[in-house]
């Protein structure tokens, strides 16, 4: 469905500690993107990245961290300073070039919660 | 500023209806429009699109307007079906920014 993946479904995470989730791609996608789903607050961007080894914060990047080091991967860490981290992570991918701005495709989503 | 605004936030219908969720924007740059449809548990999945050089598109069901001069565009949905009842939403631009989502049920 669409090329990417995010692992695991479901995680759990005590307070205090990091986790990172994963998301891969085999869309030869430049872009990728990282946010968060709470109830009623639609997607809110998180982290994105419009090529490797570069990446830009979002609206809510505060208490997590990015990397980009292959064009496939993009894992994003909720640290322990993500105050309010029980939420749906959705990754998506993004087609860019000359041809202008382009559908995003996203992953299945991680749902994480913190006990 | 950067926010999409997106109304109602809940919507049900007879089935057979139709359906209409606006989005208002405010960044006169933007020049793509998006809408996505999210079933219960599953990823948010692209329905149709608009870009800024036409006013309308329409996709079967599914129709997309666009209004640049008053930074609003539509979805609409004739003769909703029960498994229309899912969430919606648009987005502009790049995609990096969302609407808040609709929730619709249509009722059978």
């Amino acid at each position: 469905d669409g090329g990417i993946t995010q692992s695991p479904k479901y995680l759990f995470r005590k307070e205090g500690q990091n986790v990172t989730l994963s998301c891969e791609q085999n869309l030869n996608h430049d872009a990728m993107y990282w946010y968060r789903q709470d109830p009623g607050q639609g997607l809110r961007l998180i982290y994105y990245s419009q090529i490797v080894n570069d990446f830009q914060k979002g609206d809510i990047a505060e208490g997590y961290s990015v990397s980009r080091e292959k064009k496939e991967s993009f894992p994003l860490t909720v640290t322990s300073a993500q105050k309010n981290p029980t939420a749906f992570y959705l990754c998506a991918s993004r087609r860019t070039g000359t041809s202008g701005v382009g559908e995003q495709f996203f992953g299945p989503g991680t749902r994480l919660t913190v006990l | 500023g950067e926010n999409v605004e997106q109304h109602p936030s809940t919507l049900s219908v007879q089935e057979g209806d139709s359906a209409v969720i606006k989005c208002t924007y405010s960044d006169s740059a933007s020049n793509y429009f998006p809408w996505y449809k999210q079933e219960l548990g599953k990823r948010p999945q692209l329905i149709i699109d608009i870009r800024s050089n036409v006013g309308e598109k329409k996709d079967q069901r599914i129709a997309v307007t666009l209004n640049k001069t008053a930074k609003h565009f539509s979805l609409h949905i004739t003769e909703t079906q029960p498994e229309d009842s899912a969430v919606y939403f648009c987005a502009r631009g790049n995609q990096f920014y969302f609407g808040t989502g609709t929730s619709l049920t249509v009722i059978p």
